[in-house]
């Protein structure tokens, strides 16, 4: 089992610009999430999914899209993109029962200037 | 709305026992767990803890009190390898959603 993977593990983005940061995981997980890390701090949650076709908002969500179309694959898409978006952005997963714990994909690091 | 309180920095001495304490307040509570985090690298779980009490795992120990808001990590035996930050962390919005805290840095030395 690959996990959860995650990519790209870079990138550096222009004020305006668009991308997708793309997040799998092959454990057959129900819950999704996506979380951003800035320096020192701790994880906000941006948004999240319970199953295949079904998102919501977390914390901080404004600037972000979600969509969840197979079990497998939790994009997250940015829309012209701005500094106070520069962040460690991680994908993690985990199953629906309770106590269950949140495995992490290895995060993207994403600069805008 | 719910609130995870958690001291910035430590530091300890390799071999000592530390205490990282956390205190939360949610509205409904579900469970509280720990994750480490060294630098650079995605958090890992550590401990889960939903009845009060002290659950043991190895040099790693993680306590609960519901009626106070309250749970630490417990680390014995320190080694320099224990040097990362220890996330806390609530459910919440039933069993969906997951909050973390600002988490801890903990440095080791020798």
């Amino acid at each position: 089992n690959a996990g959860v993977t995650q990519t790209p593990k870079f990138r550096i983005l222009k004020i305006g610009q668009s991308m997708t940061l793309q997040c799998t995981q092959d454990m057959n997980h129900n819950y999704m999430y996506w979380y951003r890390q800035d320096p020192g701090m701790g994880l906000k949650l941006i948004y999240y999914s319970v199953g295949a076709g079904i998102t919501d908002k977390g914390e901080v969500p404004n600037g972000y899209n979600v969509s969840r179309s197979t079990t497998e694959d939790f994009p997250l898409r940015l829309e012209l993109a701005a500094p106070s978006q520069t962040s460690v952005y991680f994908c993690a997963s985990r199953r629906s029962e309770g106590g269950t714990e949140q495995f992490f994909g290895p995060g993207t690091r994403l600069t805008v200037l | 709305g719910q609130n995870i309180d958690q001291p910035t920095e430590m530091t300890a001495t390799e071999g000592a026992i530390v205490q990282i304490n956390c205190t939360y307040q949610t509205s409904g509570f579900n469970g509280l767990f720990w994750y480490q985090q060294h630098a650079g690298e995605a958090p890992t779980f550590l401990s889960y803890n939903v009845l009060d009490g002290l659950e043991e795992k190895g040099r790693f120990s993680s306590f609960l009190s519901r009626s106070k808001g309250y749970s630490y990590l417990l680390l014995k035996e320190l080694q320099m390898k224990d040097s990362a930050s220890y996330l806390c962390a609530v459910y919440t919005g039933g069993y969906q959603k997951v909050t973390f805290g600002t988490g801890t840095k903990l440095q080791v030395i020798p």
